[in-house]
């Protein structure tokens, strides 16, 4: 049972525009979102995340909105650059933090 | 920022043969880590998660005795993989928490390519 989905697998987004990664969650429970970057034979490295009581987040060229009623949340980036050409992975967690529940990815790739 | 070094980073071994991959925080003490495997073009699935001096929580799926998790120090963990054969190859990563407050993300090591021959 896939808690958290990332509908798109792929994502390609010109350099300087804006890159919008979707990712949707089935557990109202889930109090902590967090989007993740991978690079090949990398582990993920965390990008920004969102506590529940809020509905937007900016660290920079970085945005994650939080949509609770819909269960859904974002995350932008803006400009995008070749560098942030990667696997993106959302992930969610209850309060306890004793598990973390990722999506699939979405492998974005911006294009210069 | 909180380091994790996984370790090995590659390993291809014979059929039959037990792996054990080290996890270690290296300049934090992990009170939580996490044992993930990916498939490719899938999502990281959890394993398990280990508490310094605790026996693991194994997901529902995940044979504990095939998976052999050891968490005895603040900043290692091992997971082994016992009798391992070709369809235990895959992608394992492990991640630690520093603590459980707010905003405290996971830091993921560089995960480990087990191939079994």
């Amino acid at each position: 049972d896939q808690q958290v989905k990332q509908n798109s697998p792929s994502l390609s987004v010109q350099e300087g525009r804006i890159s919008i990664l979707n990712c949707d969650y089935t557990n109202s429970m889930f109090d902590y979102f967090l989007w993740y970057k991978k690079y090949p034979a990398e582990g993920p490295t965390f990008l920004i995340s969102i506590s529940s009581i809020k509905d937007k987040n900016e660290d920079g060229r970085f945005t994650v909105f939080l949509n609770k009623s819909a269960k859904h949340l974002s995350l932008h980036i803006v400009p995008s650059q070749p560098g942030d050409s990667a696997v993106y992975f959302c992930a969610a967690s209850g309060m306890d933090f004793n598990k973390f529940y990722f999506g699939s990815g979405t492998k974005l790739n911006v294009k210069p | 920022g909180a380091v994790v070094s996984q370790h090995p980073s590659w390993v291809i071994c014979k059929s039959g043969t037990s792996v054990k991959i080290e996890c270690r925080s290296l300049d934090f003490q992990a009170t939580t880590m996490f044992w993930y495997r990916q498939f490719p073009k899938q999502s990281l699935m959890l394993m398990a998660t280990s508490n310094e001096g605790s026996k693991a929580t194994y997901e529902q799926g995940v044979e504990k005795d095939k998976f052999l998790i050891n968490h005895a120090s603040l900043t290692l963990s091992t997971l082994t993989v016992t009798s391992a054969h070709p369809e235990d190859s895959s992608f394992y990563i492990c991640s630690a928490l520093t603590d459980t407050g707010w905003n405290q993300p996971q830091h993921f090591g560089d995960g480990t390519r087990l191939s079994i021959l």
